[in-house]
């Protein structure tokens, strides 16, 4: 069976930007979450979604959205990129959201 | 709010010898789950090992044991055995288990555990 897959693996932007990140969960997994996790610490969340509901936010700006398809796929969108969203970011998928996580291996977004 | 705090940046150890990573939370909480996952240079999130608030007894994955101190809020993890495939990133996390309102299955983490194991 398929893991997690997120795409692209690694991108530049420049500051300005916008950039959209995709993920896919498991077959069968219905929650996706959101995590940045800038080097040096660990991961931050951003996001969760649920049957295509956003069922938490973290304490990230506006700037940062994200949707849910009907096949559970998720994309996440970041606006007006800063030097600061510099960062790997991961997906995490789950049955329904308070089951176990399954981690992809996460975007490397780099801001110049 | 949840923090997580892992006082350890970097830990070293000998192969084949046992090693201890400490991890500390503060939550208001009695229902909740912590968990231990490891990093590796693929940078893909691993989950090590699982532990329910509400179950006393400690949990264990082959080499992997934590000890659970829930009246400490601490939650330490030991790997025995100790392999070069063990090196990586750990990081503590925590959850809350009971679903009270928006966000209440996201994982809190740590800093994270640099673990090198010495030939």
């Amino acid at each position: 069976d398929a893991g997690v897959t997120q795409s692209p693996t690694h991108l530049i932007k420049t500051r300005g930007q916008h950039v959209t990140l995709r993920c896919s969960p498991i077959s069968g997994h219905k929650s996706v979450s959101w995590y940045q996790q800038v080097l040096g610490q660990g991961p931050q969340f951003i996001f969760q979604y649920y049957e295509k509901e956003e069922r938490g936010r973290g304490n990230f700006p506006d700037r940062f959205s994200a949707r849910q398809f009907p096949n559970y796929s998720s994309e996440l969108n970041v606006n007006a990129l800063l030097l600061g969203d510099s960062a790997l970011y991961l997906c995490a998928s789950s049955f329904a959201g308070y089951y176990g996580y399954t981690f992809g291996s996460g975007t490397r977004l780099t801001v110049v | 709010a949840q923090t997580v705090t892992q006082s350890q940046p970097e830990m070293s150890v000998q192969e084949a010898e046992t090693v201890t990573l400490s991890c500390t939370y503060d939550t208001s909480e009695s229902d909740y789950y912590l968990f231990w996952y490891k990093q590796p240079p693929s940078r893909q999130m691993i989950l090590v090992i699982r532990q329910e608030a509400y179950k006393q007894q400690n949990a264990t994955e082959n080499r992997f044991s934590v000890n659970f101190q829930k009246a400490a809020k601490s939650f330490s993890l030991k790997i025995s055995d100790s392999q070069l495939g063990d090196a990586a990133m750990y990081f503590c996390a925590y959850r809350k288990d009971r679903y009270s309102g928006a966000g209440s299955y996201q994982l809190t983490f740590g800093k994270g555990t640099k673990l090198s194991v010495i030939p």
